[in-house]
């Protein structure tokens, strides 16, 4: 299965933009690029996915490199809510979901 | 509309204790997971079904953990003589389809304590 590798912590201030790395050197073509997030004592919670061009839902950005082999996750505007762990993910047409330790984001006010 | 449901939120088992743990699904949704997730670690997956179909249990860590969904919707995670190493979140999860484009829409956990 193909891997992620993300840092283990990264901080923030309330109100200025986050960019959370991902590297997948492994990459397949298959592979969907997945985001989640979870708050303590919660279940994970999608964030945002894709496969090869850049997106944008409400809650997020995901940047994805002309080559697939990292993307980043782009908070706009941190808020103390989205302090969380987040992982990225590699889905392919297989059913796992390889979730990794992910990044523990923590929001200053 | 109602999101995946898991019971008990919380369980505590002596050793040696059988157990059961609970998962309702978001109504229509195919697939059903269920994932293991030790403190401080990720979700690890345990096993997979497609409908009642179970296609993939590779992530059952012993012949102690034993899953079903013998209807299609609800799912039951089973654990034989429950140890301590079992203590750990149970989370369950549903998604609409197969594919890697769908999002999987996970349960708050059940808590197992193995004392």
């Amino acid at each position: 299965d193909a891997k992620t590798t993300q840092p283990n912590s990264m901080e923030s201030n309330e109100e200025e933009p986050v960019h959370l790395p991902c590297n997948h050197s492994t990459i397949s073509g298959t592979d969907y690029i997945h985001w989640y997030r979870q708050l303590p004592s919660q279940g994970p919670e999608y964030v945002i996915h894709g496969l090869t061009s850049n997106v944008n839902n409400r809650m997020a950005s995901l940047a994805i490199a002309e080559d697939r082999k990292s993307s980043t996750l782009i908070l706009h505007r941190a808020t103390l809510r989205d302090a969380a762990v987040y992982y990225c993910i590699l889905r392919a047409t297989g059913n796992q979901f390889y979730f990794g330790t992910g990044t523990s984001l923590t929001v200053i006010p | 509309g109602a999101g995946v449901s898991q019971s008990p939120r919380y369980k505590v088992a002596k050793r040696g204790q059988d157990v059961a743990l609970r998962c309702d699904p978001i109504s229509g949704h195919v697939s059903l997971f269920w994932y293991q997730q030790a403190l401080g670690q990720g979700p690890e997956f345990l096993t997979y079904f497609q409908n009642e179909a179970q296609l993939d249990k590779s992530g059952l860590p012993s012949d102690r953990f034993f899953a079903e969904r013998p209807e299609g919707s609800v799912s039951t995670l089973k654990i034989q003589r429950t140890q301590q190493e079992d203590s750990a979140v149970y989370l369950c999860a549903s998604s609409p389809g197969q594919g890697g484009r769908n999002e999987q829409f996970f349960g708050p956990g059940t808590r197992l304590t193995v004392l």
